[in-house]
């Protein structure tokens, strides 16, 4: 699989429900980070968790990440209508370069 | 104030033009970075620079070539267009290489005919 691929790719959901994505990742990384790309709009940062951190929260949003696995996931809590949306992972192998995985289409239904 | 801006927000053109895209960033970032957006939203880095340094040169046809005239701006020129090259392009800065977030500008949509 890609190198910061997110699963499912797809999510619809009703507003208020919660959305959780997934990425994935294959060797050891500096740290991870998630964007939110709205339609016609460039990359927005949401959050950056280190490798030394599990669990990490702003907002609505709450990220893990289990380095042992290899893996991470977003929750958006108590979803809105705004926040329908591509969500990135993008891993830092510490090689100047952040890996973006191939996005995750959250569409949340009022 | 627009954080990283880019011009223009699209571009049409025929094969075999040349083209230029140009960015700039208000933040008092050093590095600044160029991203290429596919179609299935893959999105992928074609260059970075460090305070007007090249640092990043991924495989990219020659046809395509940045320039820095300063730490705040960096433009993107590409000779021959081709129809691949048919893409969203997004410009990015950050502070301190990639330990922080990155921040992007609003993409330039280039088709070509």
């Amino acid at each position: 699989s890609q190198q910061g691929e997110e699963d499912p790719q797809a999510l619809s959901i009703q507003e208020g429900e919660n959305a959780t994505m997934n990425c994935s990742y294959k060797t050891s990384i500096n740290n991870l980070q998630w964007y939110r790309q709205n339609s016609g709009r460039g990359l927005v940062h949401l959050i950056l968790i280190r490798s030394n951190e599990r669990e990490k929260h702003s907002g609505r949003l709450r990220v893990t990440l289990d380095t042992s696995k290899k893996s991470s996931s977003l929750l958006i809590t108590a979803s809105r209508a705004a926040d329908t949306a591509s969500y990135f992972c993008a891993t830092d192998y510490g090689n100047n370069r952040l890996a973006f995985g191939k996005g995750n289409q959250v569409v949340v239904i009022p | 104030d627009t954080a990283v801006s880019q011009t223009p927000k699209y571009l049409v053109t025929q094969m075999g033009n040349d083209k230029s895209i140009k960015c700039e960033q208000n933040l008092g970032h050093d590095t600044m970075y160029w991203y290429k957006q596919d179609s299935k939203k893959f999105l992928k880095i074609m260059f970075s620079y460090n305070n007007k340094e090249l640092i990043i040169n991924e495989t990219v046809p020659n046809r395509f070539s940045p320039k820095s005239p300063d730490k705040a701006h960096l433009n993107l020129h590409i000779n021959s267009l081709e129809l691949g090259d048919s893409a969203v392009y997004f410009c990015a800065s950050s502070q301190a290489g990639l330990v922080t977030e990155q921040f992007f500008g609003p993409g330039t949509r280039l088709t070509v005919l």
